[in-house]
């Protein structure tokens, strides 16, 4: 059964810093992996999609690495502000459909 | 694009109660999941419908049922509401390949259930 963990479990940081959040999954046949972002009381927007085949994807502020066999994924946010303050959430995609399983989230706080 | 729509956006029912919760996904895709979101368990996978099948089922009591119509639109019912039941419930949809691949999830607002 797939796990996933997220560590840290919140974060506060003054604006401007760069900042990673990281995410760790227990099985390693995967199809990709999303990292998304919750705002309070709201749903989910998606940030990045990473394919099990690839390395790493950018937006704008956000570069998302995947490396499958560790078990592992980073979420680089570079210039934080404090409209980036919500919860980013990694999920794993399994390879037989799309359920995606998730880990409990970060919950970010960036402070003028 | 209009993006993924949820209906009703807040409900409040009693126990034993059943309810019916809507979900349209983006025009065009065909797979359509759904799941809930608590703080005790964070967010869980319900199940997964495409082509008016359902292909994928979390680890959910048979209380939880949905389908899945021609248009791709999505319900989800819920019968004989129990307390626990009180949750985020949050519809997503995605482009699905014939080959099983699937693309980027796009999620709606969600429907805040309460149980009284």
């Amino acid at each position: 059964k797939q796990e996933v963990t997220q560590i840290p479990a919140a974060l506060s940081v003054p604006e401007g810093e760069n900042l990673v959040l990281n995410c760790s999954f227990t099985d390693s046949a995967i199809y990709n992996l999303q990292w998304f972002r919750q705002d309070p009381g709201k749903g989910l927007t998606s940030l990045l999609l990473i394919q099990s085949s690839q390395r790493e994807q950018t937006s704008g502020r956000l570069n998302a690495s995947l490396d499958k066999s560790s078990g592992r994924s980073t979420l680089y946010i570079a210039a934080s502000q404090p409209g980036d303050s919500a919860t980013y959430l990694c999920a794993v995609g399994e390879t037989s459909g799309s359920r995606l399983t998730f880990g409990e989230g970060t919950q970010l706080t960036v402070n003028p | 694009k209009a993006g993924v729509t949820q209906t009703p956006r807040y409900l409040i029912k009693t126990r034993g109660q059943q309810v019916t919760l809507s979900c349209s996904p983006i025009s065009g895709h065909r797979s359509v999941s759904w799941y809930q979101q608590t703080p005790g368990q964070g967010l869980q996978f319900l199940f997964e419908y495409f082509s008016e099948t359902q292909r994928n089922k979390g680890n959910f009591p048979g209380r939880f049922s949905g389908r899945q119509f021609s248009n791709s639109r999505s319900e989800m019912n819920v019968s004989t509401l129990e307390l626990g039941d009180s949750a985020l419930y949050l519809c997503a949809s995605s482009l699905a390949w014939g080959s099983g691949g699937y693309n980027e999830q796009f999620f709606g607002p969600g429907t805040r259930l309460t149980v009284l």
